[in-house]
């Protein structure tokens, strides 16, 4: 267990519905990173946040895609007008305690976009 | 371009038998370098990691890694893989000039442990 909870852990909707993922992070972290994991391959980077603040943000994160970190604690990750494409593993991650740069990720959330 | 590179798509060993998955990398400057393992339906758990220093790096369940800077690569190895090690494993890159923890990762080599 590293800490990182994130639910529902499983979502299944229709093309055009909206879904949102929670993640609750390691509580000391001022860190909280998204990645997104398609089936085969390895994840690929989504966002970041520092505190509430957005640091960075993938091109792969088209205008249906927002995520936010209210108060700075757990972060959302909402799909609007889901489309087949976005079926995959949404990851979130928060950062080590060391400077050696490594993330511990939770559980993820598994979306299947019929 | 940064890119990390799992040549192997699927490894089938047998149990007891030795393991070595090979990941080499891209990147402007030598990176962090990470081994996750990635059970089905499950998230990533780190296995080991190297930053600094003796370039074999030991890990979590018995793992072992050596980085060559000459050849960008960062292996894992296994002396005797034991039929639980079946899973999928990535190897991933960081940078070690900023603090973004961005890690960039490969796509993957599954491992079939057979009995």
């Amino acid at each position: 267990d590293t800490g990182v909870s994130q639910n529902p852990r499983h979502k299944i909707t229709k093309r055009g519905q909206n879904v949102t993922f929670r993640c609750d992070p390691i509580s000391e972290h001022n860190r909280l990173y998204w990645y997104r994991q398609t089936l085969g391959q390895g994840p690929e980077f989504l966002t970041y946040f520092q505190n509430e603040a957005q640091l960075e943000k993938s091109r792969l994160l088209s205008d249906r895609f927002s995520a936010e970190r209210p108060k700075g604690s757990f972060s959302t990750l909402e799909i609007q007008r889901t489309e087949q494409g976005d079926s995959a593993m949404y990851l979130c991650a928060s950062p080590g305690q060391g400077p050696t740069g490594e993330l511990f990720f939770g559980e993820g959330s598994r979306l299947t976009v019929l | 371009a940064q890119s990390v590179t799992q040549p192997d798509i699927h490894i089938t060993v047998s149990e007891g038998a030795s393991l070595e998955l090979r990941c080499n990398y891209s990147y402007g400057a030598t990176p962090y370098l990470f081994w996750y393992v990635q059970s089905p339906g499950q998230g990533l758990q780190l296995l080991l990691k190297y930053f600094s220093g003796d370039t074999l790096v030991q890990g979590i369940k018995g793992f072992e890694a050596e980085f060559k800077r000459s050849q960008s690569s960062f292996n894992l190895r296994k002396p005797s893989v034991h039929w639980s090690d079946a899973a999928e494993y990535f190897c991933a890159v960081g940078p070690r000039m900023d603090s973004s923890y961005k890690l960039i990762f490969g796509s993957g080599t599954r491992l079939l442990v057979r009995p």
